[in-house]
């Protein structure tokens, strides 16, 4: 069976410091993977999708940005962090079928920023 | 381009009581459409999709949708709320220009005892 694993499952970091967030599947081979970021009270922002290895498309300009290693791993990243960058972040995973992809999602990383 | 809906932020119902909540989509085309559940500070979970099968659609935990064309909506709902229903409820469309998920805003689902 698949899985999917992020890590760490919380973070607290001092504006301007860097960022590394990583999620991996196990169980799957060639997944889409995608990026997901819920601010307090918000819904889901669509940061990052990847439909293979080194092909990163961004959803919002902004300060992070991504990157897929390896076939079952991708990395969120940023330079500087930004205190709008709180939130809670969820990796998700899907197999293309046509239109009907259930999407996978992983635990989740709470970031706080201070 | 597609959209999702979701009336109410917040749906407070009593143990035992009627659960349901809203969706409307808009979609050029037949759409698939999902609702997912997420716990408090876990990711979501898929409760059910319609892929263009039977209109009524079963899912986890005693939910179900009923997808309507004419109505564009995909509400969802269960007979009979559970304390452990408390969670956020999102309704997402399948964009398959680009196989992504449009998402709604979620609804706050609270159990009163």
């Amino acid at each position: 069976s698949q899985t999917i694993h992020q890590w760490p499952a919380t973070l607290v970091q001092p504006v301007g410091s860097p960022l590394s967030l990583e999620c991996t599947v196990e169980g799957t081979s060639n997944p889409n993977l995608y990026w997901y970021r819920q601010a307090a009270g918000r819904g889901l922002q669509l940061l990052f999708y990847s439909v293979g290895i080194g092909q990163i498309s961004s959803e919002v300009p902004q300060n992070l940005s991504a990157s897929r290693p390896q076939d079952r791993q991708f990395i969120l990243s940023s330079k500087k962090l930004l205190l709008s960058d709180s939130g809670f972040y969820l990796c998700a995973w899907s197999l293309t079928s046509g239109g009907a992809e259930t999407q996978y999602f992983g635990p989740g990383t709470r970031l706080l920023v201070l | 381009a597609q959209s999702v809906t979701q009336l109410g932020s917040h749906v407070s119902v009593s143990e035992g009581a009627l659960v349901l909540l809203r969706c409307n989509y808009s979609s050029s085309v037949p759409p698939y459409l999902f609702w997912y559940v997420q716990y408090p500070n876990k990711g979501l979970q898929l409760l059910l999709k319609y892929t263009s099968a039977a209109t009524l659609v079963k899912g986890i935990n005693g939910f179900e949708a009923e997808f309507k064309k004419s109505e564009t909506s995909f509400h969802l709902t269960k007979p009979s709320a559970h304390m452990s229903d408390a969670a956020e409820y999102f309704c997402a469309v399948s964009d398959k220009s680009n196989y992504q998920l449009i998402w709604g805003a979620g609804t706050k689902l609270i159990i009163k005892p």
